[in-house]
């Protein structure tokens, strides 16, 4: 168990709806990331928070928006949502600022687009 | 940008057999990580790497920071069933607070 929570596991919506994912860190971890994983591909790095401000920035889509909330649990916000959005979403935390610490990932949320 | 080119891209072994992968790049790394993916599920921490030339090992798995700081490489003995899933390498570069960039992975298939 890597003490990061995402919430929910599994999510269904159709296209044009919105949703909203879910992260707690793990305690005492500061910073926040979403990565987004499609089938059989890599990790697509979507944004980075730290301490509840946004630190880095990926490959996010407009359309995509995130924020990390002061008792530093993390949403993800997907709108207009498109049948290629469909992917596992993982959130991972980690104690950067003090070093260049491991990343310790949740066991994502998969989002099923139709 | 930064990349990570890992390889090689999959792999079909026999159980018992030895393996090797591999990260390189043409910039400089200060943190090395090795992760293992298995079905449906979040990506482990296997191995970090702090120090060019320094060697770490976890149970049958071996990695090394690479001395000139551009590669690090992970082994495998003897691999088991278990050991089916997708590694995936990461860098920290850029100073002791740096930027994170994975690798695309490496799929590892075990035939009993």
């Amino acid at each position: 168990d890597s003490g990061v929570t995402q919430t929910p596991k599994h999510l269904i919506t159709a296209t044009g709806q919105r949703v909203t994912l879910r992260c707690s860190p793990r305690s005492g971890d500061l910073s926040v990331y979403w990565y987004q994983q499609s089938l059989d591909q890599g990790l697509q790095f979507l944004i980075q928070y730290y301490n509840g401000e946004e630190r880095a920035k990926g490959n996010i889509l407009e359309r995509f928006s995130a924020q990390q909330f002061p008792d530093l649990h993390s949403e993800l916000n997907l709108s207009s949502l498109e049948l290629g959005d469909s992917a596992l979403y993982f959130c991972a935390s980690s104690a950067w600022g003090q070093e260049n610490s491991p990343l310790h990932f949740g066991n994502g949320t998969r989002l099923t687009v139709t | 940008g930064q990349q990570l080119n890992q390889s090689p891209q999959s792999m079909f072994i026999q159980e018992g057999e030895d393996v090797s992968m591999n990260c390189t790049s043409s910039s400089i790394f200060n943190t090395w990580l090795w992760y293992k993916q298995e079905p449906g599920e979040g990506p482990v921490l296997l191995i970090a790497l702090y120090k060019a030339g320094e060697l770490t090992s976890n149970g049958r798995l071996t990695a090394q920071f690479g001395i000139t700081r551009k590669d690090s490489f992970l082994n495998i003995s003897a691999s088991i069933p278990s050991d089916v899933g997708i590694y995936f390498c990461a860098g920290y570069y850029g100073g002791s607070q740096g930027n994170l960039i994975f690798g695309k992975g490496t799929k590892l298939s075990v035939k009993p």
